[in-house]
């Protein structure tokens, strides 16, 4: 079975400093996919990232950054010089990598709040 | 718009009542999921539809929970004699193809009295 685990329930930080988020993942599978989704206070799930398990590769995307470490079973996602519009609650998620769909785990995500 | 479409935004009844839930996916994906957000559950998988496949019903909680798909299109979710515990937002999801991210709209928040 499959699980993800957010470890933080909320954080709170004050604009500009940089916050990291954990995320550590439980499969079987050898290929998969990782995802970090962003949930704003208006309630819609926002993509942010795919990954796949064979491209460990660290990704960078303005001021988002992402840390797989396959070796931890973890995928961090880091956001630097944090701004209000950053407040959110983040999800992490894990699926299979099949012909028949993608369905996705949910970490119980990660509140962040970003105080001005 | 060019979004996952889902209505109402908004649903209340009472409990023992059907409900229906409506998911318009963006134009031209094919793949469509449910899923359900709840303060005790978190974010769980509910079901799948890809093309003209039989879909992957492997989340739905009870028998009480049905969902179909219409020309490959629009998604309905279905829910019989309501229960508090259904009480949740439902969130609909479209994706390209089957290993394509996937796209969420704004939900369904469900409340039973």
């Amino acid at each position: 079975a499959q699980k993800v685990t957010q470890a933080q329930t909320e954080i709170s930080v004050v604009e500009k400093e940089d916050v990291t988020l954990d995320c550590v993942y439980e499969t079987r599978d050898t290929t998969y996919y990782l995802f970090w989704y962003k949930q704003p206070p208006s309630g819609e799930l926002v993509f942010l990232i795919r990954r796949n398990s064979f491209d460990e590769q660290n990704e960078i995307s303005g001021r988002y950054s992402w840390n797989f470490q396959k070796s931890t079973s973890s995928f961090n996602f880091t956001i630097t010089a944090s701004q209000v519009v950053d407040s959110a609650v983040y999800f992490c998620a894990l699926s299979e990598i099949k012909a028949a769909g993608n369905k996705l785990t949910f970490g119980g995500g990660t509140r962040v709040l970003v105080k001005p | 718009g060019a979004g996952v479409s889902q209505s109402p935004s908004n649903k209340v009844t009472e409990k023992g009542k059907d409900v229906e839930l409506r998911c318009d996916p963006i134009s031209g994906h094919t793949a469509l999921y449910w899923y359900r957000q709840s303060l005790g559950q978190g974010l769980e998988f509910l079901i799948y539809f890809q093309g003209n496949s039989a879909p992957d019903k492997s989340g739905l909680p009870s028998d009480r929970f049905s969902a179909e798909r219409t020309g490959g299109s629009v998604s309905t979710l279905t829910i019989q004699r309501t229960q508090q515990e259904d009480s949740a937002v439902y969130l609909c999801a479209s994706s390209l193809g089957n290993d394509q991210p996937q796209h969420f709209g704004d939900g369904t928040r469900l409340s039973i009295l």
